[in-house]
């Protein structure tokens, strides 16, 4: 079993549509859970983190938590074609500094 | 400007050859890491150090090497034992404050290829 897992997509959507993310993770004493967009032959870039319980909301995007399902979303609403990434989502486990990533979500936004 | 820069951007490497892959963060960031990502998956760790002149191997360390003689600058030897080094290569730093919200950013990244 994978430490952090997401569907690897596509993900399509319409323009102007909510586009849902969603990552599962093993290590239940995980303390903090971010997300990055990456587009292609770039580096990742920080959207938000989360580490409490519920929902985080920046902008278009919002960070869910639900540390007992053990289930990290992330939503974009009135998603635009320059929404169109890959998206990672990486975990903070137990005792340890360093992320373990996912291997990421394409997203697709349709003009 | 303030950031984390990566070079070379592009690097070609022959078989058997060590090459050194150069981060450098003005960002007075005290952690730094190191990741590797191949095609279509995610980032695993190298190494990583969280002060200078101390640093620990990460998930996939074999391989490669790194030293942290200064807070700026973290370099990663990809050495000869790399059997598929051919890869894209990410350094990150952070401000180590606490642990929930430590943040990691990335500079652009080194693209490695064997020859």
């Amino acid at each position: 079993q994978k430490e952090v897992e997401q569907n690897s997509g596509p993900l399509s959507v319409p323009e102007g549509a909510i586009a849902s993310l969603n990552c599962t993770y093993s290590d239940r004493g995980s303390q903090s859970f971010f997300w990055y967009r990456q587009y292609s032959g770039k580096s990742p870039e920080l959207i938000m983190f989360i580490y409490s319980n519920g929902d985080k909301e920046d902008g278009r995007f919002t960070a869910q938590l639900n540390k007992a399902s053990q289930y990290v979303s992330l939503l974009i609403r009135d998603s635009q074609p320059s929404d169109s990434a890959t998206y990672l989502c990486a975990v903070r486990g137990t005792g340890r500094r360093a992320l373990t990533f996912g291997s990421g979500t394409r997203l697709q936004v349709q003009p | 400007d303030g950031g984390i820069t990566q070079s070379p951007k592009y690097l070609f490497r022959k078989e058997g050859q060590n090459v050194t892959l150069s981060c450098e963060q003005n960002l007075n960031h005290d952690a730094m890491y190191w990741y590797r990502q191949d095609p279509g998956q995610g980032l695993r760790l190298i190494y990583y150090s969280q002060i200078v002149n101390d640093f620990q191997k990460g998930d996939i360390a074999e391989g490669y090497s790194v030293s942290r003689e200064k807070k700026e600058s973290f370099p990663l030897t990809v050495t000869s034992a790399q059997k598929n080094p051919t890869a894209f290569y990410l350094c990150a730093s952070s401000f180590r404050g606490r642990a929930n919200t430590d943040t990691q950013y990335f500079g652009p990244g080194t693209r490695l290829t064997v020859l």
